[in-house]
C-alpha cells in the first residue's frame, strides 16, 4: 500500500506571508494522482488542489500552488498571501491510477496569525 | 445543492449496541466511500463501493458492514459497537471519468462516541 508522509504536524504563519507544507509519498507506480484537502474547524473536507503525475506542470489554484517533484516523490503545497481563513488542517492524499480510494497523510495543522 | 449528506451528525452509543450510518448523494456518482478519522491518524478507508449492489473492503474494515442497495445511498453498519470505534466518520462520493481524475466529494462527518 502507498504511504503518505506529512512531516510537519503543526505550522504557523503570519497573515499575508507565504507558507509551504511538505508531503512525501511512496509508490512504485508511474501514473497516479495527488491531492491537497483542507479541513477547517467546521470539519468539512475541502479540495484545495490536485495534480496528475503524468503532467510535469505544477498545478495552481489562485493563492495555492504545488511543487511536484516526481523523482523525489514530493508534493508540497505553497500558500501565498496567507489569510486568517486558511487556518485549518491540511491533508495530502494519494490515489492510484488503478484504484478508487484516497490514501491520506496524517495532516498538518496550519495556524494563520494576525 | 445538497451534495453528500450524512445522517446522523452526532451519536452516542453504549458498547454492544448496533447502529447504521446513512450516506446519501444527489450527484449520480458511481463511487462511494466510508472513511474514519481518528486524532493524529488522518482518514482511513473502511469500505467502498464502485456501483449499486457492489462493495469492497478498505484498509480498516473489521467490525463494520456496508450495503449499497441504491446508487445514491451507502450505509455503514456497526453490529456490536466497541469503544475502539469511537471516531468521526466521513462518507465521500466520486464519479467515473476516463479523461480526468474526479475528486471525491465529502459529507460533513458523523461524530460517533462509544461508551
Amino acid at each position: 500500500a502507498q504511504t503518505v508522509t506529512q512531516s510537519q504536524p503543526e505550522m504557523s504563519v503570519q497573515e499575508a506571508e507565504t507558507v509551504t507544507l511538505s508531503c512525501t509519498y511512496d509508490t512504485s507506480e508511474n501514473n497516479y494522482y495527488l491531492f491537497w484537502y483542507k479541513q477547517p474547524p467546521s470539519r468539512q473536507m475541502i479540495l484545495v488542489i490536485r495534480q496528475e503525475a503524468y503532467k510535469q506542470q505544477n498545478a495552481t489554484e489562485n493563492r495555492f500552488s504545488v511543487n511536484f517533484q516526481k523523482a523525489a516523490k514530493s508534493f508540497s503545497l505553497k500558500i501565498s498571501d496567507s489569510q486568517l481563513g486558511d487556518t485549518a488542517m491540511y491533508f495530502c492524499a494519494f490515489m492510484s491510477n488503478s484504484g478508487y480510494a484516497l490514501n491520506f497523510g496524517k495532516g498538518t495543522s496550519l495556524l494563520v496569525t494576525p | 445543492n445538497a451534495g453528500v449528506t450524512q445522517t446522523p451528525k452526532f451519536r452516542v452509543l453504549k458498547t454492544g449496541q448496533s447502529m447504521t450510518l446513512l450516506c446519501a448523494q444527489d450527484m449520480n456518482h458511481e463511487y462511494m466511500y466510508w472513511y474514519r478519522q481518528d486524532p493524529g491518524m488522518g482518514l482511513r478507508l473502511i469500505h467502498y463501493s464502485v456501483g449499486e449492489g457492489t462493495t469492497a473492503k478498505g484498509e480498516v474494515p473489521d467490525g463494520y458492514n456496508v450495503s449499497r442497495l441504491k446508487k445514491q445511498n451507502f450505509l455503514l453498519g456497526l453490529e456490536s459497537a466497541a469503544p475502539s470505534q469511537t471516531s468521526v466518520y466521513f462518507c465521500a462520493s466520486s464519479t467515473l471519468s476516463t479523461s480526468q481524475v474526479q475528486p471525491q466529494h465529502f459529507g460533513d462527518g458523523t461524530r460517533l462516541s462509544i461508551l
